[in-house]
């Protein structure tokens, strides 16, 4: 069964970055099937896709977050993970890793269980 | 972006009851749309996906229809264990984007 897990503070201060690593088990991250994403949850609202990535290295995100996004893949350790930068109140939420099938915006049929990271002075 | 709207934001429901949530995106995006549930404290679970693909291991009460603008998930008979958040998600085109969530609650 397959397992995703989410790691990294959870609490970070305004202009610093945040780091959170998604750790895959009971499968190969390196599947050409599946791509690699980041979706966030602000607490009480929707959901926002943060930026998704194949075991190749190629990166996908979305334009709101662009300018401060960065995902990257270790195949080696079967991990995943996201650094956004210059952090504001704005960006604490519920920080969610996620298979996505087929394509780098398909739907996601395997969820981590979610980390909160706060963001506060 | 596509902007999808989901209708109603909440319901109040009973279990047996048939429920229906309505999905309308921004521009047509032909069958590309997810529907999730979600319960509090817990990541989405993917319900249904291709507009009316149920995902393996989700209950026949679920299911899903239409395409283009227009999307209905219908819960045929609500179960106790139902009463969650759904959310409507567009893969069509990048960046998908989700619904603003629709609550079932008990009547």
């Amino acid at each position: 069964q397959l397992q995703l897990q989410e790691s990294g503070p959870g609490l970070g201060k305004p202009s610093e970055t945040l780091s959170l690593t998604c750790t895959v088990s009971g499968g190969s991250i390196s599947s050409t099937t599946y791509y690699w994403g980041w979706i966030r949850q602000p607490p009480g609202k929707g959901l926002e896709w943060i930026g998704t990535i194949y075991y190749s290295g190629s990166t996908f995100y979305n334009p709101s977050l662009k300018s401060r996004v960065t995902i990257s893949v270790d195949t080696s350790r079967n991990q995943f993970s996201l650094k956004l930068s210059s952090v504001t109140a704005a960006d604490t939420a519920v920080y969610y890793c996620a298979r996505l099938y087929g394509y780098s915006y398909g739907y996601s049929d395997y969820w981590g269980q979610g980390t909160l990271v706060t963001v506060s002075s | 972006d596509i902007q999808m709207t989901q209708s109603p934001s909440s319901l109040s429901a009973s279990v047996g009851d048939r429920v229906t949530i309505t999905c309308r995106a921004s521009q047509s995006i032909y069958k590309y749309l997810n529907w999730y549930q979600q319960k509090p404290g817990k990541a989405p679970n993917l319900l249904i996906h291709a507009a009316s693909s149920l995902q393996s291991g989700v209950p026949s009460r679920f299911s899903g229809s239409g395409s283009g603008t227009d999307f209905t998930l219908t819960i045929s008979s609500l179960q106790p264990e139902d009463f969650a958040t759904y959310y409507c998600q567009q893969s069509y085109s990048t960046p998908p984007t989700f619904g603003q969530g629709t609550k079932v609650e008990t009547k």
